[in-house]
């Protein structure tokens, strides 16, 4: 199983909602990512966990919280967002401290309304 | 600081000709680089990597790579392109160094559209 399975594909959210990303990995990965890309834009960094435990938080607004429940899951809870924070979610993970690339999943489309 | 550059946001060519997309990077000490491909609303698929050895590294769907360390780049290349590899290409470099964490840092990418 060489997949990152994200969930939903797409969602759509009002500012006042709260709603969670969801991304798995079974391939034995110890470091799981989040990006946020625009269109036409490269992944942006969001948060990297190593281990279970964040280990980079790129400056991320605290409407963006993530959680990493076990070495398999990877949740990325939202609140409060604004129309600017639409974008492509993704979640992806790699071997830690190696040369391994990182797997992508497919990504959630968020629009925020 | 790490970075990443890809000179061309687009790089057109007829299918059947050779494809190239440049790519330069800047980081400290040694790096691991990677080039990814992404067709439109999809996440980002691997296509190769260089971490030591060889320079020229050879990756999925008939691509390869070559690492050139006095010129700091590694360039994309694939001798005869089809139409099917019309997408978005993304460079992307971590360094060696373990301070460093999982830190990928992405080029701006290139858009290749490739002309039957």
């Amino acid at each position: 199983d060489t997949e990152v399975t994200q969930t939903p594909k797409h969602l759509v959210m009002g500012m006042t909602n709260k709603k969670s990303l969801k991304c798995e990995q079974h391939m034995g990965h110890r470091a799981m990512y989040w990006y946020k890309q625009k269109a036409k834009k490269p992944p942006e960094l969001m948060f990297v966990y190593s281990y279970e435990k964040l280990s980079i938080n790129e400056s991320v607004p605290s409407r963006f919280s993530p959680e990493c429940p076990n070495s398999s899951l990877l949740n990325l809870h939202l609140h409060a967002l604004q129309p600017e924070d639409s974008a492509l979610y993704l979640c992806a993970s790699s071997q830690v401290g190696t040369g391994s690339g990182a797997f992508f999943g497919q990504g959630t489309r968020l629009t925020v309304v | 600081a790490q970075s990443v550059a890809q000179p061309e946001d687009q790089v057109n060519v007829a299918e059947g000709n050779p494809l190239t997309v440049k790519c330069t990077y800047s980081v400290s000490g040694n790096p691991y680089l990677f080039w990814y491909v992404q067709y439109p609303n999809r996440g980002l698929q691997f296509l190769l990597k260089y971490i030591t050895g060889d320079n020229l590294v050879k990756g999925s769907y008939g691509f390869e790579a070559e690492f050139n360390k006095s010129q700091t780049s590694f360039h994309l290349k694939k001798p005869s392109a089809l139409v099917s590899d019309s997408a978005l290409y993304f460079c992307a470099v971590r360094p060696l160094i373990k301070a460093a964490g999982n830190k990928l840092t992405f080029g701006g990418g290139t858009r290749v559209l490739v002309k039957p």
